[in-house]
């Protein structure tokens, strides 16, 4: 079983102050880990993934993520916010070993940057 | 860049009525998803097809049915809208192989059952 949570529904930050959204995820094997973002009405745009490798992967927009395998955990993080940064945050979690692709996800966390 | 796009952004039908969503990408892909999007649950699965004509069952798929004749088109079917099914409906696609790693979201359609 795979599965991933999100345990802040929201995050409110200032304008340039840094940004950071938690995730934590629970698989057999090893994951593949994904962020995604959805601004309103429209659909989810990927922003970075982590395979293998380097443990901090680097996304769109000057968004980061830190892979921590003994913390299972993979947040996301942006030096300075941007209000344009105001959008809905998903994590995804797939095990390697899956053979069906299928992504498991967060609840979701709101992201409000405010001028 | 990929692309998927949805027949409909917004849709508003009545209970009863039968419900088509279309998907289509351009990519060639052989994977395609269904989801459902609600407020606090995050994205749910409802089916997935990684071949025409071939279909899986995702983690809710009562209520629905899919079709895919064609690799670039995968088809959501209501065959009976209920109220609880009003939701914002999410199409994927996804390579397969070495290159499978990314699912590329549509825009979306945000069903409304009356």
């Amino acid at each position: 079983a795979q599965s991933v949570a999100q345990p802040e529904d929201q995050v409110n930050v200032a304008e340039g102050n840094p940004l950071t959204v938690k995730c934590t995820y629970s698989v057999s094997g090893n994951p593949y880990l994904f962020w995604y973002v959805q601004y309103p009405n429209r659909g989810l745009q990927f922003l970075l993934k982590y395979i293998t490798g380097d443990n901090l992967v680097k996304g769109s927009y000057g968004f980061e993520a830190e892979f921590n395998k003994s913390q299972t955990s993979f947040h996301l993080k942006k030096p300075s916010a941007l209000v344009s940064d105001s959008a809905l945050y998903f994590c995804a979690v797939r095990d390697i070993r899956s053979n069906d692709y299928k992504l498991s996800f967060g609840a979701g966390t709101t992201v409000t940057v405010r001028a | 860049d990929v692309k998927v796009t949805q027949s409909s952004r917004y849709l508003v039908k009545r209970t009863g009525e039968k419900v088509f969503l279309e998907c289509v990408q351009d990519m060639d892909h052989e994977n395609m998803f269904w989801y459902r999007q609600d407020p606090g649950l995050g994205l749910r699965l409802i089916y997935f097809s990684y071949d025409v004509k071939m279909k899986e069952k995702g983690d809710i798929p009562e209520g629905y049915s899919v079709s895919r004749e064609k690799k670039e088109r995968f088809s959501l079917i209501l065959e009976s809208a209920s109220t609880n099914q009003t939701s914002m409906y999410l199409c994927a696609s996804m390579a397969s192989g070495r290159a499978a790693d990314t699912q590329y979201f549509g825009p979306g359609t945000r069903l409304t059952v009356l």
